[in-house]
């Protein structure tokens, strides 16, 4: 398996543009997560969700941003407007349910996203 | 609130030691403990994950081990080498989300 696939790895915008970045899970993976990482903040979850159905949203920031999942082998996480606080790695993983929980989350390579 | 702590933030050890890395959580509650690798600018990369029925997990040179009721996990890498450096980062797992710690950037000196 290619594991979690991201793109683009890179992406530099300028403030008020829109941003889409994609994710396409490990084959069978039920759960997909979308991350964002800075040096202040860390890692932060941003939303996931199971058999592409959002479940819980409560990290996404700001109305500006959205996410979907419209088949299970595609998501999507839109920043719109995007602003230069938004700058940050943008990290998918995937990941299959255990007896309690979840199971081991691969990440893909991430996004590297600048807003000027 | 579920927290997860590394300290330290950063550790230097010369080749062939002994790593030990710490994490502690504040929920005891955890369904599954994670460790993962990031090497500088890239993704990170599962090392060894702990579900929360059991007391460790092995993998090579890698053990973890977990402690639920003292909220701790701790992570040893045996006869460190300088391929180790990377920043370690512990993950907790309540219900189905995972929550990071910092990480604790690890240099092995050659």
């Amino acid at each position: 398996d290619a594991g979690v696939i991201q793109s683009p790895r890179h992406e530099v915008t300028e403030m008020g543009q829109e941003v889409t970045l994609r994710c396409k899970p490990i084959s069978g993976h039920d759960y997909l997560f979308w991350y964002r990482q800075t040096m202040m903040r860390g890692l932060e979850l941003l939303i996931y969700f199971n058999n592409n159905v959002p479940i819980d949203d409560s990290g996404m920031p700001e109305d500006r941003f959205s996410a979907k999942m419209p088949n299970a082998s595609f998501s999507t996480l839109k920043i719109q407007p995007s602003e230069p606080r938004d700058s940050a790695v943008y990290f998918c993983a995937s990941s299959t349910p255990a007896g309690q929980g979840i199971n081991e989350q691969f990440f893909g390579p991430g996004t590297r996203l600048t807003v000027l | 609130k579920q927290e997860v702590t590394q300290i330290p933030a950063a550790l230097s050890v010369p080749e062939g030691e002994n790593l030990v890395l710490n994490c502690s959580f504040t929920d005891s509650a955890i369904y599954n403990l994670q460790w993962f690798r990031q090497d500088p600018g890239k993704g990170l990369t599962s090392l060894l994950l702990i579900q929360s029925s059991q007391r460790e997990q092995t993998s090579g040179r890698l053990n973890a081990s977990l402690d639920k009721s003292s909220g701790r996990s701790t992570l040893y890498i045996a006869a460190s080498q300088p391929g180790d450096s990377a920043t370690y980062l512990c993950a907790a797992g309540w219900d189905y989300k995972l929550s990071f710690g910092a990480g604790t950037t690890v240099t092995v000196r050659a």
